[in-house]
């Protein structure tokens, strides 16, 4: 069974760095993308970037370039979203999926809060 | 950039009901179309791939249909564990979500 297992909740304060992780099991790692997603307290979903496993290159949605790294760690299986410094609109609900045809496995998703 | 626009926002639904969900992308993106359910406090759900083949697990009571530009979700008889928010997504030039439809209980 393909499994995403994403890091637990965070609460930051504004100008904090943040790394939240994604582990994936259940499959040959390197063969399918990891999209990471963005969704705003009540809001909808967006994309905002993706990571190849296979060869570590990753394409950011334009929104989040500058904004946000993404990173994988292919020993452990593991894919990365970091900031360098949070600000009180980066407070959303993160998942990571991935990528078949559409977003096929969801983690569960990583509350981070970012408040003073 | 591609748009993709959903309507309506909001239906409001018996259950037994038929519910239409329509998406409309800015340029045609032939059939490389995917529709999520989402439920409060949960990640979404895949339910649809390629505008209408159904991922697995996924009740039949679910299609899609649509090519080029405009597509459409249809739940059959709508049943008490399908009220939820729905997403349509293109992934024909990199992904890009709907802003949902919100499926309510009238």
């Amino acid at each position: 069974e393909v499994l995403l297992v994403q890091s637990g909740a965070g609460v930051k304060k504004p100008g904090e760095s943040l790394r939240i992780s994604c582990e994936a099991s259940g499959y040959t790692y390197t063969k399918k993308w990891i999209a990471w997603v963005r969704q705003m307290p009540g809001k909808g979903l967006e994309w905002m970037g993706i990571v190849i496993p296979r060869d570590s290159d990753v394409r950011y949605n334009p929104s989040f370039q500058g904004q946000v790294t993404i990173s994988v760690d292919t020993s452990i299986n593991t894919a990365y979203l970091q900031w360098s410094s949070l600000k009180a609109s980066d407070t959303a609900m993160y998942y990571c999926a991935t990528l078949s045809d559409g977003m096929d496995v969801w983690g569960q998703g990583t509350m981070v809060i970012v408040s003073s | 950039d591609i748009q993709m626009t959903q309507s309506p926002s909001t239906v409001s639904a018996f259950i037994g009901d038929r519910v239409t969900i329509t998406c409309r992308a800015s340029q045609t993106i032939s059939n490389w179309l995917a529709w999520y359910q989402q439920k409060p406090g949960k990640a979404p759900k895949l339910l649809i791939y390629k505008a209408s083949v159904l991922q697995g697990g996924v009740p039949s009571r679910f299609s899609g249909s649509g090519f080029g530009t405009e597509f459409t979700l249809t739940i059959d008889s709508l049943q008490a564990d399908d009220f939820a928010t729905y997403y349509c997504q293109q992934y024909d030039n990199y992904w890009t979500f709907g802003q949902g439809t919100k499926v309510e209980v009238k």
